[in-house]
């Protein structure tokens, strides 16, 4: 069965902390994908990579970065935690053939 | 850029069929897909379409016009698990990005 595993369902953060959100798939999916959801704003991309070590910025980077040093693995990193990203973080993944993502249970982050 | 609207919310009866529309606008276009979310759940996969047309899956169908931008799921036979959300969503072509809609909110009332 298919599996992507976010490390932390709830978080509750400071501002001014740095923060790390781990996801890892089991699928061997080259491409990853961290979005984040708000109500009445839906899911939005921020960051995507689509091969170790490669990057792309989704539609709101501002704030975030990431790392991809292992195919199955992505991190989101938030440097300096601000109230304004709380937020339910989605993680996905995708074979390369198609756009079908598979997701995450999500992290929910709470900052202080 | 791309710009992709779904309704907010909709509200239909048990054994009924339901219609969600989305419409969009894109730069480029790589398929267009549907996902369910239940509530406090991950959003799950259901539909994709590339070219014209009807694909049936079950109980779900979704629909495509490339030329007119809009896209459709139908819900036939509504069961009360189908109370969810939503989410259609884009591909951008040559890449690999899905741009989600905002999402529609489906009640399903007895």
């Amino acid at each position: 069965d298919v599996k992507v595993t976010q490390s932390s369902r709830y978080l509750v953060k400071r501002t001014g902390e740095k923060v790390f959100l781990e996801c890892v798939q089991d699928m061997d999916h080259e491409n990853m994908f961290w979005y984040r959801q708000d109500p009445g704003l839906g899911l939005r991309l921020i960051y995507f990579s689509y091969d170790v070590k490669m990057k792309e910025k989704g539609d709101i980077p501002e704030g975030y970065s990431v790392s991809r040093e292992k195919k199955e693995r992505f991190s989101l990193i938030l440097e300096s935690a601000s109230t304004n990203q709380t937020s339910m973080y989605l993680c996905a993944s995708s074979p390369p053939a198609t756009g079908e993502l598979f997701f995450g249970e999500g992290s929910r982050l709470t900052v202080l | 850029g791309q710009n992709i609207d779904q309704p907010t919310e909709m509200t239909a009866t048990e054994g009924a069929i339901v219609q969600i529309n989305c419409t969009y606008q894109t730069s480029g276009f790589n398929g267009l897909f549907w996902y369910q979310q239940h509530a406090g759940e991950a959003p799950t996969f259901l539909s994709y379409n590339v070219l014209d047309g009807l694909e049936e899956k079950g109980r779900f169908s979704s629909f495509l016009s490339r030329s007119k931008g809009y896209s459709y799921l139908l819900l036939k036979e509504l069961q009360m698990k189908d109370s969810a959300s939503y989410l259609c969503a884009v591909g951008k072509a040559g890449s690999y990005q899905l741009t989600f809609g905002k999402g529609t909110k489906l009640s399903v009332i007895p």
